[in-house]
């Protein structure tokens, strides 16, 4: 089983839409989780942390339920610029500190 | 330069031959991480280095591959006796907490 799963998709959505994105980690002393963004053809760059409490950047809500160990991101009103690959990263405790990487889960947004 | 740069951004190889991908990463940043990431897939992870720990080479996939990081700061990916199978963009990325800063990749092409 891989440490971080992610349903590649793609979801096609229509402009304006609201699109959620789960991703599930098998290690339970996994400590820190993030979303990253990926453009066709580019390297990722990070979209926003996920808190335990739950956190909001705009139109992007991302959450964690560790009782089920998985992290979850909400995208509302979605743009066409919001296409591209999303990829799960986390952290797991007691580990080096390296970050995996799920396999990512591709939204078109389309007019 | 501010961003994490790697050197060549293009490599086309005959199978059999050895390959260097250089990283240099953004000054100061602890931790180095190269990634391999094969078309329409996720992102691999390859090694790791923190600080002047022992890095963390589980994802490293076979014997060929080796990785050094000297004087805390540029990083050297060998490829030993290259297979068609090693084709993938191979990216390294840099941090000195959160978040990951990757550079642009090195796109290699094993003939």
């Amino acid at each position: 089983r891989k440490e971080v799963e992610q349903d590649p998709g793609p979801f096609n959505v229509p402009e304006g839409a609201t699109v959620a994105f789960n991703c599930t980690y098998s290690n339970s002393a996994s400590q820190s989780f993030f979303w990253y963004r990926q453009d066709c053809r580019k390297e990722p760059k990070l979209l926003m942390s996920v808190y335990s409490s739950g956190n909001e950047d705009g139109r992007f809500t991302a959450q964690l339920n560790r009782a089920s160990q998985y992290i979850s991101l909400l995208i509302r009103d979605s743009k066409l610029s919001d296409s591209a690959t999303y990829l799960c990263v986390v952290i797991i405790s007691g580990n080096t500190g390296k970050l995996i990487f799920g396999q990512g889960t591709t939204l078109q947004v389309k007019p | 330069g501010a961003g994490v740069s790697q050197s060549p951004s293009n490599k086309v190889t005959e199978k059999g031959k050895d390959v260097e991908l250089r990283c240099d990463p953004i000054s100061g940043h602890t931790a180095l991480y190269w990634y391999r990431q094969s078309l329409g897939q996720g992102l691999e992870f390859l090694i790791y280095f923190q600080g002047n720990s022992a890095p963390d080479k589980s994802g490293l996939p076979s014997d060929r591959f080796s990785a050094e990081r000297t004087g805390g700061s540029v990083s050297t990916l060998t490829i030993q006796r290259t297979q068609q199978e090693d084709s993938a963009v191979y990216l390294c990325a840099s941090t000195s907490g959160s978040p990951l800063h990757f550079g642009n990749g090195t796109r290699l092409t094993v003939t």
